[in-house]
């Protein structure tokens, strides 16, 4: 049973325009999400993070908004770029549930067409 | 040093085999974590490790056999694999198992023959 969500394997989106990847979970108690992206032959680079407190978190162009009575949570890449074309990996974490490790979705591949 | 470094890239390996995978950081974390991942799947968490001390084993067969020798190093022993471990092992640290973020090597790709 999948606790984090990723229904979309890829996302196409044209270079200067807004990247929009979409996250679900089904674990209440998850209290901290993040956002990874991978490329091929790497391991998962930290991008940005959401507390469950906040609802929207931004770092220069990436944003990630959370709405936990949805359990669901964004992250808008804008503008996107050629660079950002990489898997996506939307992670969460039960900070007290004493599991230390990350609930990892399946990844959507972001392709940026120039 | 802000990298979680990973040998070797890549292993292949017979199901006779032992060898081992490595892990280092230097970044003062005190957890270090190994996950495995399998093609088009999300990394899943195979051991945690606090303080050099095994805190989390998520029911992973005993072929895998981790070790953490100092603060900065862990390893994973291998030995007696089936062909369907091949996957991507990926080592990850944080400066606390309390804290949140977790910084990835770049993994191994193992192959069992």
């Amino acid at each position: 049973d999948q606790q984090v969500k990723q229904n979309s394997p890829s996302l196409s989106v044209q270079e200067g325009r807004i990247s929009i990847l979409n996250c679900d979970y089904t674990n209440s108690m998850f209290d901290y999400f993040l956002w990874y992206k991978k490329y091929p032959a790497e391991g998962p680079t930290f991008l940005i993070s959401i507390s469950s407190i906040k609802d929207k978190n931004e770092d220069g162009r990436f944003t990630v908004f959370l709405n936990k009575s949805a359990k669901h949570l964004s992250l808008h890449i804008v503008p996107s770029q050629p660079g950002d074309s990489a898997v996506y990996f939307c992670a969460a974490r039960d900070s007290g549930g004493g599991a230390d490790g990350l609930t990892f979705g399946k990844g959507t591949h972001l392709i940026i067409q120039p | 040093d802000t990298e979680v470094t990973q040998t070797p890239k890549h292993l292949v390996m017979g199901m006779t085999n032992k060898k081992s995978l490595k892990c280092e950081q230097h970044m003062g974390h005190r957890a270090m974590y190994w996950y495995k991942q399998k093609a088009k799947k999300p990394p899943e968490l195979m051991f945690v490790y606090s303080y050099e001390k095994l805190s989390i084993n998520e029911s992973v067969p005993s072929r895998f056999s981790p070790e953490c020798p100092n603060s900065s190093l862990l390893n994973l022993h291998l030995h007696a694999l089936q062909p369907e471990d091949s996957a991507l092992y990926l080592c990850a640290s944080s400066l606390l198992t309390a804290s949140n973020e977790q910084f990835f090597g770049p993994g191994t790709r193992l192959t069992v023959l």
